[in-house]
């Protein structure tokens, strides 16, 4: 089945203790991308990449990391987590960076709690 | 003025109402637009791409009006089970932009009884 899997799902922990939130997609997708959603914001993009080696920053970059070793993984790394990053992220792909009229296909979410 | 605005409803229709979303955005030169379909705390769903000349499948039609920069979405006979956020995407040119999209905040609906 085509997905895309992000774990964990639910995640409670505490300022500063550095946190990875991993996304496996198994449709060979060029392009993945990371949102985070929050009430009255909507989605708003965190990173993406175009493809292998190739990562460039959304519009809320700040305070986030990522890599893309291998085509089917796109981790979200925060390294010094914060209260403000508490929310739900999900993960995306999309099979090409260009063309156009692409739709992206999203993971199930990770909600994120910093306490 | 936001990218992609969508009004925030609630819409609140009964069942088998026929209901209309608008999404305006700010780009004219955007070429991809989509509407997906967000359960609650759940992952955005694709429901419909957006063609220039308009599209439907079963009882949703999608339409782009380019020169007032909106997309909008009907949704006819309405269901309970189509109660949930709607979200539009916009997208850029078809070259040079890649694929960054850009979502509007979603209506929310609610089918009743």
């Amino acid at each position: 089945e085509a997905q895309v899997t992000q774990n964990p799902r639910y995640l409670i922990t505490v300022t500063g203790k550095k946190l990875t939130v991993t996304c496996s997609q198994n449709m060979n997708h060029e392009y993945m991308s990371w949102y985070r959603q929050d009430p009255g914001l909507g989605l708003r993009q965190i990173y993406y990449s175009m493809n292998v080696e190739v990562t460039d920053k959304g519009d809320v970059p700040e305070g986030y990391k990522v890599s893309r070793k291998e085509k089917r993984n796109f981790p979200l790394i925060l390294e010094s987590p914060s209260p403000n990053q508490t929310s739900l992220y999900f993960c995306a792909s999309s099979l090409r960076w260009g063309g156009g009229n692409q739709p992206q296909h999203f993971g199930d979410g990770t909600r994120l709690s910093i306490l | 003025r936001k990218e992609v605005e969508q009004d925030p409803g609630p819409f609140n229709v009964p069942e088998g109402a026929t209901v209309a979303f608008n999404c305006t955005y700010s780009n004219s030169a955007s070429q991809s637009f989509f509407w997906y379909r967000q359960d609650c705390r759940k992952e955005p769903k694709l429901l419909m791409s957006v063609y220039s000349s308009g599209n439907e499948d079963g009882r949703f039609t999608a339409q782009l009006n380019r020169a007032s920069q909106y997309i909008s979405l009907l949704i006819r006979d309405s269901k309970l089970s189509d109660s949930a956020t709607y979200l539009c995407a916009v997208g850029p040119r078809v070259t040079g932009g890649g694929n960054k999209l850009t979502f509007g905040t979603g209506t929310q609906l609610k089918v009743e009884l």
